[in-house]
């Protein structure tokens, strides 16, 4: 799997927006790029996935640079329920195994 | 997506007892399975894939003969924990991944493990 690079933590607000960064600079063209999120002492649940067009779906949406190099995962509108670590992940090519890193634990304030 | 059920979603078991740890497709007919164990502030570890009807591949460093996989149906796949010690204590996440060029995963609610 190529290589991301997430902050360790993020605060915000409820109510605000929250955006999540992913940098994986060494992406290849065939490379999608997957967001999940893991709650306390849950199994992770996917969150959102794209290859080069921004997505959106009804939990996030996803916005992907144009040289690919780096992603922003956008939550909205934070709620205290979408406290978790979330994980910025590209699966290899050929390959159906997901290589998790320590991810980005988000903090919530009410 | 899919949904994926694990059994039990809490066990205690004395040391070098087995354990089966059970994890259901309940919608979607899985062909290949992935079990990860996570110890606690850690991330997800990737153990074994399960593929149905055959062997399963096993991570460097996964022993195959304490841990025990089958993948006999497309909706079924445990895991036997085998003499367990307290150093397998761990939780034990399932998932499922759609075909196609996404490889999204659907993974389960987690099987805490307590070795005493």
């Amino acid at each position: 799997d190529a290589k991301t690079t997430q902050p360790n933590s993020m605060e915000s607000n409820e109510e605000e927006p929250v955006h999540l960064p992913c940098n994986h600079s060494t992406i290849s063209g065939t490379d999608y790029i997957h967001w999940y999120r893991q709650l306390p002492s849950q199994g992770p649940e996917y969150v959102i996935h794209g290859l080069t067009s921004n997505v959106n779906n009804r939990m996030a949406s996803l916005a992907i640079a144009e040289d690919r190099k780096s992603s922003t995962l956008i939550l909205h509108r934070a709620t205290l329920r979408d406290a978790a670590v979330y994980y910025c992940i590209l699966p290899g090519a050929g390959s159906y195994q997901l290589t998790f890193g320590k991810g980005t634990k988000l903090s919530v304030i009410p | 997506g899919a949904v994926v059920s694990q059994h039990p979603s809490w066990v205690i078991c004395k040391s070098g007892t087995s354990v089966k740890i059970e994890c259901r497709s309940l919608d979607f007919q899985a062909t290949t399975m992935f079990w990860y164990r996570q110890f606690p502030k850690q991330s997800l570890m990737l153990m074994a894939t399960s593929n149905e009807g055959s062997k399963a591949t096993y991570e460097q460093g996964v022993e195959k003969d304490k841990f025990l996989i089958n993948h006999a149906s497309l909706t079924l796949s445990t895991l036997t924990v085998t003499s367990a010690h307290p150093e397998d204590s761990s939780f034990y996440i399932c998932s499922t991944s759609e075909e196609g060029t996404s490889r999204t995963q659907f993974f389960g609610p987690g099987t805490r493990l307590t070795v005493l």
